[in-house]
């Protein structure tokens, strides 16, 4: 299972919005509408940040929403703040039972 | 609140098994499912295995023929081995809590460096 392909880096300003995407195939993303995101800082676990495409967790900031469309899907960050500064990954489910993962995003908040 | 927590060698042989072990708090290992996650240092993340309370489980179709769970309800612990490791195991490993299609409680993760 190949992984799921996000841009190396993105970046924003404070109080800008950005979108991360995360493109898979008919065996993944565009098979389920089971896909995570997670945030993860510098020496720390990752986060759960929204799971089955644009569901948040509770305790997660409404900042923070994800969709779907075909075989990409894309987390959005509105109001940008110093502390989304971090490395975003989404991940599928897929058709053999499995979870695969992207290679990850850098958020640079400027 | 639940809590993780890996232990496990930190420094295994190239062909040797891989053994680690994850402690549960704050919520009984019979309720819910489980997984594992490796993250190669300065990489991306790579899931292993799920452990479900069914006592089924998932795993990572290219890990596989190396890897055996299992779970100690007694303990609250679980399990993760990795035969016939090579540096490209090298990474670090974490026990993570699956709910809702998503990895909602993790370890702090630990490292396990292949190397003789």
């Amino acid at each position: 299972q190949s992984a799921l392909t996000q841009p190396a880096s993105v970046s924003g300003s404070p109080g800008q919005s950005i979108i991360i995407s995360c493109t898979g195939s008919t065996t993944d993303v565009g098979a389920y509408n089971y896909v995570s995101w997670y945030q993860q800082h510098p020496g720390k676990a990752p986060k759960l940040m929204i799971y089955d495409v644009n569901k948040r967790p509770s305790g997660v900031s409404n900042r923070f929403s994800g969709s779907k469309s075909g075989n990409t899907a894309s987390l959005t960050i509105s109001g940008l703040q110093a502390e989304d500064d971090a490395d975003y990954y989404c991940s599928s489910y897929t058709n053999s039972l499995s979870w695969v993962f992207g290679g990850g995003t850098k958020l640079t908040v400027l | 609140q639940v809590q993780l927590q890996e232990s496990g060698p930190g420094l295994v042989k190239p062909s040797e098994t891989l053994s680690l072990t994850c402690s549960v708090s704050g919520g009984s290992i019979n309720s819910h499912d489980w997984g594992w996650i490796r993250q190669p240092p300065g990489k991306g993340l790579e899931w292993i295995v799920n452990v479900f309370k069914s006592g089924n489980t998932d795993y990572n179709l290219s890990l596989q023929s190396r890897l055996t769970t299992s779970i100690d309800t007694s303990r609250n612990q679980f399990f993760l081995q990795l035969r016939s490791v090579t540096a490209a195991d090298t990474a670090i490993y974490y026990c993570a809590r699956y709910e809702e299609r998503g990895f909602d409680y993790w370890g702090q993760g630990t490292l396990v460096t292949v190397s003789s």
